[in-house]
C-alpha cells in the first residue's frame, strides 16, 4: 500500500460545480497535513493546512479524519481558474521530517 | 520576499556533462529537499538535509550528489548527465516542527540531449 494516495483524475467538471478530492494516507503517525496546488510546469504551492476540526478559506474546505486516514479537500463554485493539480502531503516526524507527496488528482474546470 | 531561489531555470547538458542546480533560502529553514518532477507525474525526493553538514538519500539518488555546507545553499550536482536526468527540479525548504510546511523555489528545466 503506498502511503499517500490520491486518485489521479482528471475530474473535469463545469464551471460552479462542486468537486470533492479525497486522499488515504497509512501511517497512523502523521501529524501535518496539506494540500498545495501545482500549476502545469510550475512549482507547488501551499493551498490549505488541513486540520481535524476542519478549516475554510473562500471557496476551499479542508477536513481531517484521523480515525479512517483521510483529507479531503471542497471546491465549491468552481472557476475556470481552479483547474490545476491538487497534490496532498502528508508529514510524519521521528527525529526528523519525513514528507509524503501523493501523485496528485488533475482538475479541469469546463465553461 | 526572495523565499526559495534556484539557478538555472533552465539549462541543456550534454550527455557526459556535469553540472550543478543551486539552491538557496532566506528563511533559516534547517530542512531542506531537491525533487525532480518528469512529464505527468509526482514529485520524487532525491535528496534532503536536516541542516547544515547533515544530508541523507532519498528515493532516487542515483546519478545525483548534493551537500549542505551552510543553512541557506543545497546545491544538486549532477555527475555524467544521462538522458535520464531530463527533468524539472523542484528545490524546497521547510522549518520543520510544528507545521513542517514546504517552501518551493520556481524549479529548474534541465534537459539532457
Amino acid at each position: 500500500r503506498k502511503e499517500v494516495e490520491q486518485d489521479p483524475g482528471p475530474f473535469n467538471v463545469p464551471e460552479g460545480a462542486t468537486v470533492a478530492f479525497n486522499c488515504t494516507y497509512s501511517n497512523s503517525a502523521s501529524q501535518s497535513f496539506f494540500w498545495y496546488r501545482q500549476d502545469c510546469r510550475k512549482e507547488p504551492k501551499l493551498l490549505m493546512s488541513v486540520y481535524s476540526s476542519g478549516n475554510e478559506d473562500g471557496r476551499f474546505t479542508a477536513q481531517l479524519n484521523r480515525a479512517s486516514q483521510y483529507i479531503s479537500l471542497l471546491i465549491r463554485d468552481s472557476k475556470l481558474s481552479d483547474s490545476a493539480t491538487y497534490l496532498c502531503v502528508v508529514i510524519h516526524f521521528r527525529g526528523y521530517q519525513k514528507v509524503t507527496f501523493g501523485t496528485g488528482t488533475k482538475l479541469q474546470v469546463i465553461p | 520576499n526572495a523565499g526559495v531561489t534556484q539557478t538555472p531555470k533552465f539549462h541543456i547538458l550534454k550527455i557526459g556533462q556535469s553540472m550543478t542546480l543551486q539552491c538557496t533560502q532566506d528563511m533559516n529553514h534547517n530542512y531542506m529537499y531537491w525533487y525532480r518532477q518528469d512529464p505527468g507525474m509526482g514529485l520524487k525526493l532525491i535528496y534532503y538535509s536536516v541542516g547544515a553538514g547533515i544530508t541523507d538519500k532519498g528515493e532516487v539518488p542515483n546519478g545525483y550528489n548534493v551537500s549542505r555546507s551552510t543553512t541557506e545553499d543545497f546545491p544538486l550536482r549532477l555527475e555524467l548527465a544521462a538522458p535520464s536526468q531530463t527533468s524539472v527540479y523542484f528545490c524546497a525548504s521547510s522549518q520543520g516542527l510544528p507545521t513542517g510546511e514546504l517552501f518551493f523555489g520556481e524549479g529548474s528545466r534541465l534537459t539532457v540531449l
